[in-house]
């Protein structure tokens, strides 16, 4: 199985601040025949379901604020909040869609507020 | 818009079963798949398995297979996880969620609703 090893564990970060959360794939997640990263961010806020962020690496869903970005490529990624708001404490977790037979997600995030 | 909701919170004995359930309103239920992901307390996401309820075919993690059974009811829209043997271990909030759509024409293994989640306790 790929394995997604999520970085750091926690981060603590002021208000307006960026907060930068980093996600590296035991094997490349980038499909060569449409050049796509098979890669979504998911939040997760206390006592809910996950919350669909991006994916495609970089794709924002329909609704996510621009101040949540996506980018990296083949085993590194990285999540950015460029401007942390109250609203964005929560648990951030990666997950790889390329094997489609054993789907896994990185060990999560914790963001807080600084 | 297609709402996921789930069926209560089960309390088990190890070594038994339980078969949670997961409605689907508001949208084709035939036209995406249906994963199941689980959550231990304090801890990350692990995929389970999914099924494809158009074709009634269901493949595993394989941690999971032997133990894991998805179903899918097209009738009714609902969508079944029924874990066996079940320990310990095993106690975690239990997700049902759709398939995302991939921002053309395709879906894509990533999901954008989920159910509510439910709280399967194994306990003697």
């Amino acid at each position: 199985d790929i394995v997604m090893t999520q970085s750091p564990d926690s981060l603590a970060v002021s208000l307006g601040e960026r907060a930068t959360i980093n996600c590296k794939s035991s094997q490349s997640v980038l499909y060569s025949s449409n050049n796509k990263n098979y890669l979504a961010w998911y939040q997760q806020k206390l006592g809910q379901p996950p919350k669909l962020l991006i994916y495609w690496a970089s794709t924002r869903e329909s609704g996510v604020p621009d101040r949540f970005s996506g980018s990296g490529s083949g085993t590194d990624f990285t999540l950015t909040i460029s401007s942390l708001q109250a609203e964005d404490v929560a648990v951030y977790y990666c997950q790889q869609y390329y094997s489609t037979r054993a789907l896994t997600f990185g060990g999560g995030t914790k963001v807080e507020i600084k | 818009q297609v709402q996921l909701v789930q069926s209560g919170a089960e309390v088990k004995k190890p070594g038994s079963s339980v078969k949670v359930s997961c409605k689907a309103s508001g949208g084709t239920f035939s036209s995406y798949t249906i994963s199941w992901v689980r959550q231990a307390p304090g801890q990350g996401l692990e995929w389970m398995g999914r099924i494809i309820p158009i074709l009634g075919i269901a493949n595993y993690a394989h941690k999971f297979q032997g133990r894991v059974t998805i179903t899918a009811d097209k009738s009714t829209s609902t969508a079944y996880m029924e874990m066996s043997s079940l320990r310990s271990e095993d106690t975690a909030v239990y997700y049902c969620a759709r398939d995302a759509p991939d921002g053309s024409s395709g879906r894509i293994d990533a999901f954008d609703i989920w159910g509510q989640g439910t709280l399967v306790t194994v306990s003697s």
